[in-house]
Parts: structure tokens; sequence; C-alpha cells
């Protein structure tokens, strides 16, 4: 079965603090897509980055931060120094092909990040 | 700027009257997404649209209906809506159905039923 865990529901930080944000998944493909979208109040779901099964290099940009590592199934989301413009709903997504040109997303459940001032 | 653009934001209806959703692109992708997503749940595919080509999740309610009368269109048209329709329904594009490629979303319409 396909499925993306995020057990994280909420989390609180403080400006300025790091944070980071737990996803593992589960898949039997071989080949597989995982993505983070992050969805501020206004509700658009925002592309954060894509990461393929093949590349477990990690990724960084700017403040924010990603680890992939298929031996534990997980693809964790640091944010540096967090901001309150930061506080979103984050949701980590697993992409596979269900077959000729059918592409289906499965997000987790999403985790509430809230940034104090 | 190229995006996904859904009109309007927020939408009021009364139990059991008809009511569409828009949503437009000008991304000039080929493949076009309706999700809904109800408080503090993720996104849950309805159907999608690879360029003419329909396909209807398996627990998509018949209430649910789409039309894509060209590429850069889609609506959602719920024929008898019940409270329990009340979400956001969110539209999404990505260039082709391939797994590799990103879906981008448009800011979503938020549909109250009373």
């Amino acid at each position: 079965a396909q499925k993306v865990t995020q057990a994280q529901t909420e989390i609180s930080v403080v400006e300025k603090e790091d944070v980071t944000l737990d996803c593992v998944y589960e898949t039997r493909d071989t080949t597989y897509y995982l993505f983070w979208y992050k969805q501020p109040p206004s509700g658009e779901l925002v592309f954060l980055i894509r990461r393929n099964s093949f590349d477990e290099q990690n990724e960084i940009s700017g403040r924010y931060s990603w680890n992939f590592q298929k031996s534990t199934s997980s693809f964790n989301f640091t944010i540096t120094a967090s901001q309150v413009v930061d506080s979103a709903v984050y949701f980590c997504a697993l992409s596979r092909n269900y077959g000729g040109a059918t592409n289906k997303l499965i997000f987790g459940t999403g985790t509430l990040l809230a940034v104090q001032p | 700027d190229a995006m996904v653009i859904q009109n309007p934001r927020y939408q009021v209806t009364q139990f059991g009257k008809p009511v569409t959703l828009s949503c437009s692109q000008t991304l000039n992708h080929n493949v076009m997404y309706w999700y809904q997503q109800k408080s503090s749940q993720a996104p849950k595919l309805l159907f999608h649209y690879y360029d003419k080509d329909f396909n209807n999740e398996a627990d998509t309610p018949d209430n649910f209906q789409s039309r894509r009368p060209n590429t850069s269109f889609c609506f959602l048209d719920i024929r008898s809506p019940g409270l329990g329709d009340a979400a956001m329904y969110l539209c999404a594009t990505s260039r082709a159905s391939g797994y590799s490629y990103e879906q981008y979303f448009g800011p979503g319409t938020r549909l109250t039923v009373t």
C-alpha cells in the first residue's frame, strides 16, 4: 500500500528557532517521487520541492533543507531560523504512476507550523 | 505571470441548489485536477483530465461532475450540494501526467452550504 505519514500534527516554535517536519512514506515501487507543499492561511498549496527515488542527495534552498533517506523511508524538511511567514500547513506527498498516463499524489495529513514572534 | 485561477474564492449555496466552480490556467498544462479539502484534512482527489480524457476517482460521488471545454478552463459542477459537501475545492494543473511532474494549485474556492 502507498501511504504518507506526518506524525506531527502541530508544531509551535518561536521565531529564529530551527524546526524539522517529519515525513515517512510507504511504497513498494522502486521508482517514485516525493514532494513537499506549503499551504498558508490563504489556502493555495505552494510547491516547494520534488525529489525522485534515485536521488538521495540532500537539498538546500535558502533557509529550507530536505533530508531524503531511503533506508528509513523518510523525507524530512528543516526550516532554519524560522520566520512568522513560515506559519502554514506543510504537506508531504508521494507520487506514483498507476499505469498509462495516470499520476496521483498521495498526501500526508499535514503538519501545522505556527511560528510565534 | 502564468498561474492557476479559481473563481469565485468564496461561494455560498443552498442545500440542493446546483453550483459550478471554475478554474482557468495560463500554464498551458495538459492535466487539470479537482481536489476536495475538508477542514484539517489532506486534499482528496475527485477527478482529473488529461487533455480531454476524463478520469474519475472510484469513490467520487455521482453528485460531482466536471467539464473541460478547452485546455485553459475546467469546471466542477455539484448537482445537489449537501451539508457534507462544504469544503475547500482546489484546482491544480501539471505539465503532463507523468508522475515526476509537480502539480500547481490555484487559491481554492471555499464552498459553504446553508
